[in-house]
């Protein structure tokens, strides 16, 4: 099945400095990467996601970059704020009929943006 | 819209005890509906797969007779955690994918508040 790995655990920046997580999966075959961000006590919400036809994707200060080849993704947080303090989980899965079927999430990262 | 709800958001219950947790999908109909396992400071884990009207598919190590499984429509699965005992305490999270026509992103599973399970 598929392993999806996630660096850094824990991740403190100064306001307004940029931030960037690093997953890495196994899975040659899976083709969807979303990551997701997770305040404490509530529910995972959508960031952003990128297919594997694409190489990098942005929305406004958030950005994910994929590199199939060498099966690994990131994503990029520019101008970071303390509201951007939170878990962001990094996930892997395969788009088949095209629906999203299950996601293996990476380990999280505790992002914390010191004002 | 692809609005989850989960309910109920919190229980505490003794051990030895049956806790349902229900996920509904409130604006669309889910085909599939995930539920997942979070430990304190750890990931989201994936128990089991519930697909209406038919059986769940379980995740390896995940006790198919202890986590019930029912999906009797395309807007209602519940998650029966049965006999719980105090290292079943956990936050349940639901997730929710929509059939039929495709929403804004037909990748994008929905998920549920959670439910936080606390067994004495």
């Amino acid at each position: 099945g598929e392993n999806v790995e996630q660096h850094p655990s824990t991740l403190s920046v100064q306001e307004g400095d940029s931030a960037v997580i690093k997953c890495t999966y196994s899975d040659s075959a899976s083709n969807y990467f979303p990551w997701y961000k997770q305040e404490l006590g509530k529910r995972p919400q959508l960031i952003i996601d990128i297919r594997s036809n694409v190489g990098e994707k942005k929305d406004q200060r958030i950005a994910v970059t994929l590199n199939k080849t060498a099966k690994h993704f990131s994503l990029h947080i520019t101008e970071t704020q303390p509201e951007d303090s939170a878990v962001y989980f990094c996930a892997a899965s395969m788009i088949l009929s095209g629906s999203a079927r299950q996601l293996t999430f990476g380990s999280g990262t505790q992002l914390t943006v010191l004002p | 819209g692809a609005v989850v709800s989960q309910h109920p958001s919190w229980v505490i219950c003794k051990s030895g005890t049956s806790v349902k947790i229900e996920c509904r999908s409130l604006d669309f109909q889910a085909t599939t509906m995930f539920w997942y396992r979070q430990f304190p400071k750890q990931s989201l884990m994936l128990m089991a797969t519930s697909n209406e009207g038919s059986k769940a598919t379980y995740e390896q190590g995940v006790e198919k007779d202890k986590f019930l499984i029912n999906h009797a429509s395309l807007t209602l699965s519940t998650l029966t955690v049965t006999s719980a005992h105090p290292e079943d305490s956990s936050f349940y999270i639901c997730s929710a994918r929509e059939s039929g026509r495709a929403p804004k992103s037909f990748n994008e599973q929905f998920f549920g508040p959670g439910t936080r399970l606390t067994v004495l």
